[in-house]
């Protein structure tokens, strides 16, 4: 079935520790996207990407990173510089294109725990 | 700037009994509309999109919004609630135009706790 797989669904990290949040799609769609989860803040956009090889920063991109090497993978890195990393991280994708009234599909998301 | 809020940050409701979960935005063109649920430790799941046309628009599970222009609104409805109905819920936003880039802006959730 087509969908939208991230791992590790649970991840635990030391303060200092880069860490990666894998997302990988087989929906064929071109745009993906980064989003942070916090209790009571809604989703805030990390990152976002709608072609291979491009990637634009989001609203709280400060001590994240991305990469977009390939069409259906976005993974995101977690840097020591992101001061406070504990949180629910969602990956989505979506078609793009003139009139984009598609609405984003989501992973199931990886809980990141800093120790 | 474009933005979307959901004024409760919990409603309760008796089973059987109408649902509403409130959204309004604001955006400087045509707003995209969005309702999408979210289960504990699960990523969003979308029920509805208001894009032109009919201001009610039906979607998964039995839950309706309507559109209404004048007061910036997209209320989520439900005729008749289930247990199963307790989620967290969020109303996003998509601003068409030149510059749009396909992402939506979120509210902050609104948790339904359905009693039964």
């Amino acid at each position: 079935d087509g969908g939208i797989t991230q791992s590790p669904k649970y991840l635990f990290r030391k303060e200092g520790q880069n860490v990666t949040l894998s997302c990988e799609q087989n929906l064929n769609h071109d745009a993906m996207y980064w989003y942070r989860q916090d209790p009571g803040q809604g989703l805030r956009l990390i990152y976002y990407s709608q072609i291979v090889n491009d990637f634009q920063k989001g609203d709280i991109a400060e001590g994240y990173s991305v990469s977009r090497e390939k069409k259906e993978s976005f993974p995101l890195t977690v840097t020591s510089a992101q001061k406070n990393p504990t949180a629910f991280y969602l990956c989505a994708s979506s078609h793009t294109g003139q009139v984009p009234t598609g609405e984003l599909f989501f992973g199931e998301g990886s809980r990141l725990t800093v120790l | 700037a474009q933005s979307v809020a959901q004024p409760e940050d919990q409603v309760n409701v008796a089973e059987g009994n109408p649902l509403t979960v409130k959204c309004t935005y604001s955006v400087s063109g045509n707003p995209y509309l969005f309702w999408y649920v979210q289960y504990p430790n699960r990523g969003l799941q979308f029920l509805l999109k208001y894009i032109t046309g009919d201001n009610l628009v039906k979607g998964s599970y039995g839950f309706e919004a309507e559109f209404n222009k004048s007061q910036t609104s997209f209320h989520l409805k439900k005729p008749s609630a289930l247990v199963s109905d307790s989620a967290l819920y969020f109303c996003a936003v998509r601003e068409f135009g030149s510059s749009n880039t396909g992402k939506l802006i979120f509210g902050q959730g609104t948790t339904l706790q359905v009693k039964p």
